[in-house]
């Protein structure tokens, strides 16, 4: 079975600066796909970003990018000039293809002035 | 970009009432549908595969008989949480997967807040 572990509860960082959201995942698979998923204060699930692994470059959107390591099964996320949006749980998943996801705990990003 | 529209977006009942949620593809097929679980400050913890014209498939520990999902077609799955008691209170959330493009996506609802008192 595969497990996603996110080991940072609650991270804060203030708006304009730069922080990481770290993710480790375990699997026996070789193809399979990594998210990072947006929980903000209304609950909605919202899709950051998404990483193939078959896919060496790392994907970026905008001020989120990531730092996938297959090797050693990582996959962080980075916020660049954050903002007071940005505030939200963030969420890293793992998704074989065309099967379900699984979900990490969960890290609580604050934005602060 | 397409809408998983899921309703009702809260809920309270009595204890031992049943209650309907409903999630909907509003701009594409969905063969599969997805049913998550979420307590306070907690990820969210897949209940059941909601697969169009047959049964769905219930992670272990879940009651299908206390949560019976019907997938009757391409943009409807309803969650029914039957004999509803304290401890189903949660924040439930469906995600539809649409696989007509070139690359798989998942869309989530916006969840529902059931209340059972």
């Amino acid at each position: 079975a595969q497990t996603v572990t996110q080991s940072q509860p609650e991270m804060s960082v203030q708006e304009a600066e730069t922080v990481t959201l770290s993710c480790t995942y375990d699997t026996s698979e070789s193809n399979y796909y990594l998210f990072w998923y947006k929980q903000p204060p209304s609950r909605q699930m919202i899709l950051v970003i998404r990483q193939e692994a078959y896919k060496q470059q790392n994907a970026t959107e905008n001020r989120f990018s990531v730092n996938f390591q297959k090797a050693a099964k990582s996959f962080s996320l980075k916020i660049s000039d954050s903002q007071l949006g940005d505030t939200a749980m963030y969420f890293c998943a793992f998704r074989r293809t065309a099967s379900k996801l699984t979900f990490g705990t969960g890290t609580r990003l604050q934005v602060t002035l | 970009g397409a809408v998983v529209s899921q309703h009702p977006s809260w809920v309270i009942c009595k204890s031992g009432t049943s209650v309907k949620i409903e999630c909907r593809s509003l701009d594409f097929q969905a063969t599969t549908m997805f049913w998550y679980r979420q307590f306070p400050k907690q990820s969210l913890m897949l209940m059941a595969t909601s697969n169009e014209g047959s049964k769905a498939t219930y992670e272990q520990g879940v009651e299908k008989d206390k949560f019976l999902i019907n997938h009757a077609s391409l943009t409807l799955s309803t969650l029914t949480v039957t004999s509803a008691h304290p401890e189903d209170s949660s924040f439930y959330i469906c995600s539809a997967r649409d696989q007509q493009g070139a690359e798989e996506k998942l869309f989530f609802g916006s969840g529902t807040q059931l209340s059972v008192l």
